[in-house]
């Protein structure tokens, strides 16, 4: 079965501070993986994704992780933090399934606080 | 903007009652999966739709139900509710299956009292 694991349910950073959230998977099978964003009141928005290729993705927002297979790891960074970053970040791993199933599984999440 | 849109926003209902989310997935996009999210549970995928037909079931109780209409649209319905159901519930879109990421609608959080 698939799993995913945030490290740190709340980080807190300095304004140009650099962000690092940690996200651990499990996957018998080559994973997807992505992160999300959500604002206060709204739904999750994709910050980036792997899917295959080139192991360090860039998203928006200036953020990017990298997929590391040897420590299952696809922690996401961003070199300055913005008081905007605010918000709680999602890792999640989807199914490389050639066929029906399509669900992600999330991991718990990270809330990002950034101080002036 | 994500192009999902889902409805109500808001719900307030007693226990005992039964409600009934809906979700207009992006332009084009065949799948349609609902979420719950609660603050102890964190997100919970529930069901998934493709083209109409059922592809998966996650943790989704034997109340809730949902369907996907012949125009992709979805719905959800809650029965005999409970406090405990009490949560946002997200419906999330995407092209196909397996690698594409989801995009997701604004919620609609559901208030049992």
């Amino acid at each position: 079965a698939q799993s995913v694991t945030q490290l740190g349910s709340h980080v807190s950073v300095s304004e140009g501070a650099l962000v690092l959230l940690r996200c651990n998977y499990s996957s018998s099978v080559p994973p997807y993986l992505f992160w999300y964003v959500q604002y206060p009141n709204q739904g999750l928005q994709l910050l980036l994704k792997y899917t295959t290729g080139a192991t360090l993705v860039k998203g928006i927002n200036g953020f990017e992780a990298e997929f590391k297979k040897s420590e299952t790891s696809f922690h996401l960074t961003k070199p300055s933090a913005h008081m905007s970053d605010a918000a709680e970040y999602f890792c999640a791993v989807g199914m490389n399934y050639g066929g029906s199933q399509g669900n992600l599984i999330f991991g718990k999440g990270t809330k990002l606080s950034v101080k002036p | 903007d994500s192009g999902v849109t889902q409805t109500p926003k808001h719900l307030i209902t007693a226990t005992g009652q039964r409600v009934t989310l809906r979700c207009s997935p992006r332009s084009g996009d065949l799948s349609v999966y609902w979420y719950q999210q609660s603050l102890d549970q964190g997100l919970q995928f529930l069901i998934q739709y493709y083209n109409g037909e059922e592809r998966a079931k996650g943790n989704i109780l034997e109340r809730f139900s949902a369907q996907q209409f012949p125009d992709l649209h979805s719905e959800l319905n809650l029965s005999s509710l409970e406090l405990g159901d009490s949560a946002l519930y997200f419906c999330a879109s995407s092209e196909g299956q397996g690698k594409s990421p989801l995009h997701f609608g604004n919620g609609t959080r559901l208030t049992v009292t």
